[in-house]
């Protein structure tokens, strides 16, 4: 079965300082992606990075990096420079390749703080 | 950029009634899903649609839920007798192909159910 474990249901941070998002997961699959969305407060759902299971390198969107550490199953989101208008939910979402289905974690909740 | 449309943007109905949510994925894409989300709460899976059929569904999917794409561009929701628990926000979702491709998500029908 798979699964995503997100442990931080609420995170605080600076506006302009870097920001952690964790995320673990759980497949016996070996090929699989990592997807992270971003939700604001009006709901929409906002694709932000991906990161495939055999990608050597993290990947990178901008502002937002993925710490993908395959060995600890992880694959955590970071945010630099914090801006005003990252306060959302964030969620880590995996997809195995044998299936179609995305499998969503719980969600961490960010407040950047001016 | 194209988008995944959903109507209506809310839905209020009387418990034990039918509703129907609409959607409108992209124009190329293959795989077409439904979510759902309580109050803010875990995105949940309910149910993939490929190649004119269900390719997965959930537990939550059971025999009040039916979906269908009767046109080659509309996919609906079907709910045959809502209860109070189906008051949530459905989104519906697509996707081009398997791995890599991300999820593009609708804007979402915010259902209360009374």
């Amino acid at each position: 079965a798979q699964k995503i474990t997100q442990t931080q249901p609420g995170m605080f941070v600076q506006e302009k300082e870097a920001v952690t998002l964790d995320c673990t997961y759980d497949t016996s699959d070996q090929s699989y992606g990592l997807f992270w969305y971003k939700q604001p407060s009006s709901g929409e759902m906002i694709f932000l990075i991906y990161q495939g299971s055999y990608d050597e390198q993290n990947a990178t969107e901008g502002r937002y990096s993925l710490n993908f550490q395959k060995a600890r199953k992880s694959a955590n989101l970071v945010i630099s420079a914090s801006q005003l208008g990252d306060s959302a939910m964030y969620f880590c979402a995996m997809r195995v390749d044998t299936g179609n289905q995305f499998y969503f974690g719980t969600g961490t909740s960010l407040t950047v703080i001016p | 950029e194209p988008e995944v449309t959903q109507t209506p943007s809310h839905q209020v109905t009387q418990m034990g009634q039918e509703v129907i949510l609409r959607c409108v994925p992209i124009s190329n894409h293959l795989y077409f899903y439904w979510y759902r989300q309580i109050l803010g709460q875990k995105v949940e899976f309910l149910v993939s649609f490929y190649n004119n059929e269900i390719s997965e569904k959930s537990e939550i999917f059971d025999d009040q839920f039916s979906v269908e794409r009767p046109d080659g561009s509309n996919f609906t929701l079907k709910i045959r007798s809502t209860k109070l628990e189906d008051s949530a926000m459905y989104f519906c979702a697509s996707s081009r192909g398997m791995g890599n491709e991300k999820l593009f998500f609708g804007s979402g029908t915010q259902l209360s159910v009374l």
